[in-house]
């Protein structure tokens, strides 16, 4: 069984950069699919972040792309998300999945989120 | 533009049957999308990828219960037998090279 762990600050201040990692268990990132990004307002839908493939290749939604920088870490089996100039807007639970390979995009496995706030 | 759309709230009885509906934007009606719940205070759960012609690939332990069909442009989740752990929030997701959409999402009330 897949399973992806967010970790990182659940509080951010404004203006500064939000990291999270991702750690996956039960499948060797190296083996292909991409890893992806996601978060969840309070109280809104989902919104797609971006991906990352093993070999560091990525996509971002054109709305973040500006701010956002995707890594990976093949060694530890963990992918990581920056996100930089927060504002309260990025105030969202963010979740990491597993998100598809071969043409075929979409998430099959999830992270149970984690609630990243920005305030002062 | 790519554009899932999702009416906001469904209801059903319990044990009873329901169907949810995501609509591909023009020009997208031969895309396959993905179906997804999250139950209250919970990060969402895989359901099944949902192909043009009707066929789906249900994630691990997904109930019976749960089916899809596809109509032009339209995807639905079939849910039957409700249970009331079924009330929760769907949504559907697809992708095109370099970009991943969500639909707005459809609150599931079972009575």
């Amino acid at each position: 069984q897949v399973l992806l762990q967010e970790s990182g600050p659940g509080l951010v201040k404004p203006s500064e950069t939000l990291s999270l990692t991702c750690t996956v268990s039960g499948y060797s990132i190296s083996s292909g699919y991409y890893w992806g990004w996601i978060r969840q307002p309070p109280g809104k839908g989902l919104e797609w972040i971006g991906d990352i493939y093993h070999n560091g290749n990525t996509y971002y939604n054109p709305s973040l792309k500006s701010r956002v920088t995707m890594s990976v870490d093949t060694s530890k089996n963990q992918f990581s998300l920056k996100l930089s100039s927060v504002t309260a807007a990025d105030t969202a639970v963010y979740y990491c999945a597993r998100d598809g390979l071969s043409g075929s995009y979409y998430v099959d496995y999830w992270g149970q989120g984690t609630l990243v706030t920005v305030s002062s | 533009q790519l554009v899932l759309t999702q009416s906001p709230s469904a209801s059903a009885s319990l044990g009873a049957s329901v169907k949810l509906t995501c609509t591909l934007s023009s020009g997208h009606s031969t895309y396959a999308i993905a179906w997804h719940q999250q139950q209250p205070e919970k990060g969402p759960r895989y359901l099944m990828r949902l192909n043009s012609d009707g066929s789906h690939i249900k994630g691990d332990g997904i109930p019976d219960r749960f089916s899809g069909s596809s109509s032009g442009a339209e995807r639905y989740l079939i849910i039957s037998s409700l249970q009331s752990e079924d009330g929760a929030d769907y949504y559907c997701q697809t992708w095109a090279p370099g970009i991943r959409v969500f639909g707005g999402g459809t609150k599931l009330t079972v009575l």
